[in-house]
């Protein structure tokens, strides 16, 4: 089945310093990929997406590229704010049968200090 | 204001009570579904509607029930509720299966069960 492994969190960060978050997949086929944002005490709310290799997604400052060679969508940012804190997870959409469900990481947590 | 709106949002039960736990979208999506989110599992999904009258189990559906016989609303039966129950329910929808990973989120109901 298909499955989206994220490093461990928490990641904590100085403001203004750069952000990478690892997100590797597995899955068959044709998979779209994407990152979702959750902020304290709320749901989550889709950041950025890509739905085919090469594509790079953005957002808010925030960047993913679908690497297909290497099966990753790493999310990127080059100087981190305090108001990025957050938990943050990438998910995929498979194709076919299984375009029904977005399957989740399990979330890394970023904390900005000032 | 487009929203998806879920009900209790915080709730204290004891084993064996049934309960229901409402969502309702006013977005006219045809695609609901259910996660639950624990820590350092993610989120699982736990039954889904691809439109009124039609549900699908997902990962985690032991113990859940659920039903859409409205286009807006689509309920989490737990009829009878056990500690392993326990969690962070997040209720979510989009205009139709999550093709383009837009899915919006409710802001999640907090269920304990003693």
């Amino acid at each position: 089945g298909n499955s989206v492994t994220q490093m461990e969190g928490p990641v904590t960060l100085s403001e203004e310093a750069f952000l990478t978050i690892n997100c590797t997949y597995t899955a068959t086929g044709y998979p779209s990929l994407f990152w979702y944002v959750q902020y304290p005490g709320e749901g989550l709310q889709l950041l950025l997406k890509a739905t085919k290799a090469d594509d790079k997604g953005s957002n808010k400052g925030f960047e993913a590229t679908y690497r297909k060679e290497t099966t990753s969508f790493h999310l990127e940012k080059g100087s981190v704010q305090v108001s990025d804190s957050a938990v943050y997870f990438c998910a995929l959409r498979g194709s076919g049968a299984g375009s029904y469900q977005l399957t989740f990481g399990k979330g890394t947590k970023l904390s900005v200090i000032p | 204001e487009a929203q998806v709106t879920q009900n209790p949002r915080y709730l204290i039960t004891v084993t064996g009570k049934k309960l229901t736990v409402t969502c309702s979208q006013n977005m006219n999506h045809e695609y609901m579904s259910w996660y639950r989110q624990d820590p350092g599992l993610g989120l699982r999904q736990i039954y889904y509607s691809m439109n009124v009258e039609v549900t699908d189990k997902g990962d985690v559906p032991e113990g859940y029930k659920v039903s859409r016989k409205e286009k807006r609303n689509f309920p989490l039966i737990l009829e009878s509720p056990s500690p392993n129950q326990t969690s962070l329910y997040f209720c979510a929808s989009s205009l139709y299966s999550p093709s383009t990973g837009e899915l919006f989120f409710g802001e999640g109901s907090r269920l304990t069960v003693l």
